[in-house]
This record gives structure tokens, sequence and C-alpha cells, in this order.
């Protein structure tokens, strides 16, 4: 069992190049997140999936974009990076349901130049 | 704003020592979960706490969840280096609401 897997796990990108975040669970779990962490800082939302075919908006979405096609997969589009883009990104997965535990993927270490 | 505060924002001891943090806020949640961070890794559940005033032991680790379902504390007696890490707590209100996270606590246990 994989749980959340993502990839890349490290990319350098320079100031306006484009790039696409991967990130797949393999657990059946409807609900989907994306996060950045800043260096020494807490967790930020970036844009959620309550379930295949629907998105939201979570606290910082300028500058990405998701889609969910599948269960599955939740990908993450940088459009335009900037350096303020610098960051880990995490992805996440749970079931439904208000308590259940939130799994989440090793990161995705983004540094834009 | 920040829904969640958590106290103190870093903590250096050494180990043995016995420690408590503090997740705070204004808002009642239905459940309460706390997380532990890993350099390099993403964040892994330590625990759920559900009921006002629940008590829940894990180890050397204690939890407690406010009786009104606001605030929560971490105690951790006789650390050691492998409690080091970054501590979040993590708020529920049900239903399709993503949780809602502290800035989390930096520990770092010197042996």
């Amino acid at each position: 069992n994989a749980g959340v897997t993502q990839t890349p796990k490290f990319r350098i990108l320079k100031i306006g190049q484009s790039m696409t975040l991967q990130c797949t669970q393999d657990m059946n779990h409807n609900y989907m997140y994306w996060y950045r962490q800043d260096p020494g800082m807490g967790l930020k939302l970036i844009y959620y999936s309550v379930g295949a075919g629907i998105t939201d908006k979570g606290e910082v979405p300028n500058g990405y974009n998701v889609s969910r096609s599948t269960t599955e997969d939740f990908p993450l589009r940088l459009e335009l990076a900037a350096p303020s883009q610098t960051s880990v990104y995490f992805c996440a997965s749970r079931e439904a349901g208000g308590s259940s535990e939130q799994y989440f993927g090793p990161g995705t270490r983004l540094t834009v130049t | 704003t920040q829904l969640l505060e958590q106290s103190p924002q870093f903590l250096s001891i050494q180990e043995g020592e016995n420690l408590t943090v503090y997740c705070n806020s204004s808002s009642v949640f239905s459940s309460l979960q706390w997380y532990r961070q890993e350099p390099g890794e993403g964040p892994v559940l330590l625990v759920t706490v559900v009921t006002g005033g629940e008590v829940k032991k894990l180890k050397r680790l204690t939890f407690q969840f406010g009786d009104a379902r606001k605030d929560s504390s971490l105690h951790i007696t006789a650390a050691q280096p492998g409690d080091t890490g970054l501590y979040l707590c993590a708020g529920a209100w049900g239903g399709n609401t993503p949780l809602v996270f502290g800035k989390g606590t930096r520990l770092s246990v010197i042996a």
C-alpha cells in the first residue's frame, strides 16, 4: 500500500516557467488537498477536492490551478512561476468524515529562481 | 486571523525534561488532531480527540481536549531526542470543511 505519492521530489524552475506537481493516492479517499509549507512555517491550504470533478480554493490559491478527473489523482499546476512560489508542497488525502486521519505525501521541494 | 494559535512557537529542552505545548482557538471544533512532522517528511497523525475533556495517552505523550472543545494540550514526559520535530494541531468542523492547521511548535530535544 503506497499511500500518497508525489512527484517530483525536487525541482528548480526559472521565473515564468510552468510545471505540474503530481499527486496520487491508492486508498480510495474522496478528499484530497494541496498545501504549501514555507521554511519554518506551518501548512497553508492551496486547493482541495471532495471528489472527482469537484475542486475548491483554499487560503492561497493565486498562481495555481488543479483538476480532479479521477479519485486517485490530484495534480497541481503552476503557471508562470514566481520566486514567491518557492516552497515545499504537500499533497494529502483522507476519507469523508470530520475526524478521519489525513495522510500526507513526502512533499515536493520547489525552488524558483 | 489565525484560527488556531499554537504556543510556544519554538522549544529547546534537554533530554529527560517534561514539556507542554498548547493549541488554542476561539472556535469550537468537532474534533482536534495532533500531527508530528520530522525534517524532510510529511506530517503524520499522532492522535484525534473528539469529546470535550477527553484525555488520550500515547506512551510518554498525553493529549487533552478542552471541555469547551476550543483548545488542546500535548504533554511530553521525559523527552527524548526522537521527539524532535514540528508538532501541528488541526481542528475539524466536520462535513466537507478542510482541517484548520495551527502554525506548529518546533521542538528540539538535546541529548
